[in-house]
């Protein structure tokens, strides 16, 4: 099975920072990286598809890069409603595996 | 509206059977594959298992092959998860979601299962 890694587990940041969280794949998954956002009590949701792609409805802060082996989450400017939790997935082969989480949290 | 509500989950002794539903609305279910993911309390997102559209390919974590089935009807726009031989760490909300170009762009609100004697 392919394991995601992410760091950090968690940050404290304000409002206005920029804010990188980084998936580190087992082996080679090309692109097949998905980036989710999940708030307390809520189910998750789609931010960024294959590595890169910006889901429909998601604000453009919010941004993706890699391939391969190592990926980024980037949020250019961290606004109030961006505090939860994130996870990456890999969608390359079954199982999906997701990462272990970051909770991104109020300085 | 694209909806998916689970339902089926509650209190089940280890060892005991449960199986979870999942009603789709407002997309063509019977053209999409779905999954099954799940949460124990305050920890991490797992994924559980998933079906092609007509249940002839499937996958499972190891952490439940031999154990759970997943299944669907698509007359009844509906997904299942028969849960058997249940553990305590099967403790968890079960989402469905949908599986599209290789990400879950839906998913239920969730449904919560609790293994205790």
């Amino acid at each position: 099975d392919i394991q995601m890694t992410q760091s950090p587990s968690s940050l404290s940041a304000s409002v206005g920072d920029r804010v990188t969280i980084t998936c580190r794949a087992s082996q080679s998954i090309s692109s097949y990286l998905n980036w989710y956002q999940q708030k307390p009590g809520k189910a998750p949701k789609v931010l960024i598809y294959a590595a890169s792609s910006l889901q429909s409805g998601v604000p453009s802060r919010f941004s993706g890069s890699g391939s391969g082996t190592e990926f980024t989450l980037t949020i250019s400017s961290l606004q109030p409603e961006d505090f939860a939790t994130y996870y990456c997935q890999q969608s390359y082969s079954t199982p999906f595996t997701f990462g272990g989480g970051t909770k991104v949290e109020i300085k | 509206e694209m909806q998916l509500v689970e339902s089926g989950g509650g209190l089940v002794q280890p060892g005991g059977s449960l199986r979870l539903s999942c009603a789709a609305s407002g997309f063509t279910f019977s053209n999409s594959w779905m999954h099954w993911v799940r949460q124990a309390p305050g920890k991490g997102l797992v994924w559980v298992s998933r079906t092609n559209t007509d249940v002839s390919d499937t996958s499972y974590a190891d952490s439940v092959k031999g154990r759970f089935t997943i299944s669907r009807d698509n007359a009844k726009n509906t997904l299942y998860l028969q849960m058997n031989s249940l553990r305590a760490e099967d403790t968890a909300v079960y989402y469905c979601a949908r599986g599209w170009e290789r990400r879950l762009d839906y998913w239920g609100q969730g449904t919560l299962v609790t293994v205790s004697s």
